[in-house]
């Protein structure tokens, strides 16, 4: 499998509720991100986990809570979120061995905050 | 931290031209320089790479080239077709984070192949 995966496809939600983002790879990458990306724009780092830990958060505000279950998995919990966090939030992963490694990316997931 | 510059932001060729795309960094340290392809709607998909020790990388019409010493970096595709329509974007790493690659990316190039 040479894929990273992500549900849902698409996600509207009020401010006030919670939801969760999924992505999964199953290439025994020990790297995995989360990306942001706008309209016309590159993507966006938020996130790095490396071998299930944290290791890179890009100060993302606390409304966005990552979470890393087990090596294939991949959660981005949202709470309390504003119109303007509306975007593509793609996931990505990589082997995790060090530098110039390539990033794979799912297909994203389009949110929409009403 | 890295920073990445791409031009053109557009591009408009016709069918068999040729296309190129321009990128500088920052970081004299990085050392990964991935070109990603985005059409409409899709995700990002890494097209070709190239590493610190090479100059340049061919893959069939997409080729790269890299000068370390100016920072800069392009992306070439001959006898475009309508197909590579889409946005290319250009990345270069940071230095190792622990185990994880910290991508940088460019602001996009639309290109446009016209028939």
């Amino acid at each position: 499998d040479t894929e990273v995966t992500q549900t849902p496809k698409h996600l509207v939600m009020g401010m006030t509720n919670k939801k969760s983002l999924k992505c999964e790879q199953h290439m025994g990458h020990r790297a995995m991100y989360w990306y942001k990306q706008k309209a016309k724009k590159p993507p966006e780092l938020m996130f790095v986990y490396s071998y299930e830990k944290l290791s890179i958060n890009e100060s993302v505000p606390s409304r966005f809570s990552p979470e890393c279950p087990n090596s294939s998995l991949l959660n981005l919990h949202l709470h309390a979120l504003q119109p303007e966090d509306s975007a593509l939030y793609l996931c990505a992963s990589s082997r995790g061995t060090g530098g110039r490694e390539t990033q794979y990316f799912g297909p994203g997931t389009r949110l929409l905050v009403l | 931290g890295e920073n990445v510059e791409q031009h053109p932001s557009t591009l408009s060729v016709q069918e068999g031209d040729s296309a190129v795309i321009k990128c500088t960094y920052s970081d004299s340290a990085s050392n990964y320089f991935p070109w990603y392809k985005q059409e409409l709607g899709k995700r990002p998909q890494l097209i070709i790479d190239i590493r610190s020790n090479v100059g340049e990388k061919k893959d069939q019409r997409i080729a790269v080239t890299l000068n370390k010493t100016a920072k800069h970096f392009s992306l070439h595709i001959t006898e475009t077709q309508p197909e590579d329509s889409a946005v290319y974007f250009c990345a270069a790493t940071e230095l190792n984070t622990g185990t994880a690659s910290k991508l940088t990316f460019g602001t996009g190039t639309r290109l446009q192949v016209t028939l």
